[in-house]
C-alpha cells in the first residue's frame, strides 16, 4: 500500500538554527498539505499545494517559514530561524485532486527546539 | 464551513461498541462529514465519510441523522488498538476549503 514518506522522523535543534523537513506524497497525488500539530491540539494547516502551486499559505508564518514543491512531486518545509515555540509535530498529507478528498498522512516529523 | 463539536474524551470497554458523537448543526447541504483518527505519535488516519446516507466500511460505521445536524461514528468491537483521538470534520464536496481538525475526542479503550 502506497504511503506518504517524511524525513527526518525526529529533529532536535537549537533556536536560531535552520531546519528542513522533506515529504514525498503518494505517487500521482496532485495535492500536498503541510500541517503543524502542537501537543494536545489538532493539526493546523500551514500550506497547501496543488501540483507546484500554492493554494493556501495563509497560516504560514512567512517571516521564518518557507515551503516549496518545485516539480509538483516532493516538498520541503523550512524554518529559519527556529524558535522555541516551533517545537511541534510537522505532518505532511496528500490527496489525489485539489478539491476535498480523503487525505493520506505521513508519520510526521517531531521537532524539538532547545 | 460548518463547525463541529465533539466531547473531549470517552471510555469504552474492550469488545464493546464505541459510539463517538459529533454535532454539526450548521452543516450545509454540500458538506460531507469526515472522520479521522490519530493514534499516539502517528499521523492521522482516514476512517470514513458520508453525506446523507449511513455508511459502513471495514473500519467503522457512520450514522448521520436525517436533519444532518449530528452524526455518530461506531466502532463495532473496540480493541485496545482503537485507543486514539478521533476527529470529525465537515467539508465541502467541491471548491477550496481549509481543513480544520479541532481537538477531537480522546477514546480510551479499557481492557
Amino acid at each position: 500500500e502506497a504511503e506518504v514518506a517524511q524525513s527526518p522522523r525526529y529533529k532536535i535543534t537549537e533556536k536560531s538554527q535552520a531546519v528542513a523537513f522533506w515529504c514525498d506524497p503518494i505517487s500521482g497525488h496532485a495535492t500536498l498539505y503541510w500541517y503543524r500539530q502542537i501537543l494536545g491540539q489538532g493539526p493546523e494547516l500551514l500550506v497547501q499545494f496543488q501540483d507546484e502551486s500554492v493554494v493556501d499559505d495563509s497560516q504560514l508564518p512567512k517571516d521564518r517559514f518557507s515551503a516549496e514543491r518545485l516539480k509538483g512531486v516532493d516538498s520541503t518545509l523550512k524554518i529559519q530561524p527556529a524558535e522555541l515555540g516551533d517545537s511541534a509535530m510537522y505532518l505532511c498529507a496528500s490527496s489525489p485532486r485539489w478539491y476535498q478528498e480523503t487525505q493520506y498522512f505521513g508519520p510526521g516529523t517531531r521537532l524539538l527546539v532547545l | 464551513d460548518a463547525k463541529t463539536t465533539q466531547p473531549p474524551s470517552m471510555d469504552c470497554a474492550e469488545g464493546r461498541a464505541a459510539n463517538l458523537p459529533c454535532n454539526h448543526s450548521t452543516i450545509s447541504g454540500n458538506e460531507y462529514v469526515y472522520w479521522y483518527r490519530q493514534i499516539h505519535s502517528q499521523g492521522p488516519q482516514y476512517i470514513i465519510h458520508g453525506l446523507k446516507n449511513n455508511e459502513t466500511n471495514e473500519m467503522a460505521s457512520l450514522i448521520i441523522t436525517e436533519d444532518r445536524k449530528s452524526s455518530t461514528l461506531i466502532l463495532p468491537h473496540a480493541t485496545l488498538r482503537d485507543t486514539a483521538v478521533y476527529y470529525c470534520i465537515a467539508l465541502n464536496s467541491g471548491g477550496y476549503q481549509k481543513v480544520t481538525f479541532g481537538t477531537g475526542t480522546k477514546l480510551q479503550v479499557i481492557p
